[in-house]
């Protein structure tokens, strides 16, 4: 089981770029949620799919989406980048009802 | 508002010794809490949790954790410290307010453990 995988692993972007970040959860987890977890601080949500559609926000603006797809996998988007989007992006896999997250590795966003 | 707090920033013990992470928490209803760990660049390793029942929970790697509801506390412990123990630790607690896996956490403890 290769538990929940994200990609790429490290990102450098601009200022006003957009980026996409990918997730696949863990065999079996048919719920995926974001977090952003800036230097320092504890992990913030973002969002959760469940069966392809968006099931909870966070207090992020909506340059912050996402996506997901049949096979579970998920995508983030962030629109015109800020600084302060700077952080780790990590996602979590879940199956309904078990109440335990499994966290990837993350992506670490840089804006420059 | 739902919210966990970490009184601590960093946590330093000796090998062997015991070491406890405080957490406290508020929220409505009965509290899901959980904690975990973080190794330097990587993501959150889940250690254990409390749902209902015994408010004494074991988990991974000789980990465990004491809920005291009356104090509103699910501290993290482990009876001797291991030097491989150092590391983030965060405690988090799901959101009782809506019916899903969203979990808001701690700010994290910093455990140092020494040689």
């Amino acid at each position: 089981d290769a538990g929940v995988t994200q990609s790429p692993t490290h990102l450098i972007k601009t200022r006003g770029q957009q980026v996409t970040l990918r997730c696949s959860p863990k065999s079996g987890h048919d719920t995926v949620s974001w977090y952003q977890q800036a230097l320092g601080q504890g992990p913030q949500f973002i969002f959760q799919y469940y069966e392809e559609e968006e099931r909870q926000r966070g207090n992020f603006p909506d340059r912050f989406s996402g996506h997901q797809f049949p096979n579970y996998s998920s995508e983030l988007n962030v629109n015109a980048l800020l600084l302060g989007d700077s952080a780790l992006y990590l996602c979590a896999s879940s199956a309904d009802s078990t109440y335990e997250q499994y966290f990837g590795p993350g992506t670490r966003l840089t804006v420059t | 508002a739902q919210s966990v707090a970490q009184p601590e920033d960093q946590v330093n013990v000796a090998e062997g010794n015991p070491l406890t992470v405080k957490c406290t928490y508020s929220v409505s209803g009965n509290p899901y809490l959980f904690w975990y760990v973080q190794y330097p660049n990587r993501g959150l390793q889940f250690l254990l949790k409390y749902i209902t029942g015994d408010n004494l929970v074991k988990g991974s790697y000789g980990f465990e954790a004491e809920f005291n509801k009356s104090q509103t506390s699910f501290h993290l412990k482990k009876p001797s410290a291991l030097v491989s123990d150092s590391a983030l630790y965060f405690c988090a607690v799901r959101d009782s307010l809506y019916n899903t896996d969203k979990l808001i956490f701690g700010t994290g403890t910093r455990l140092q453990v020494f040689p």
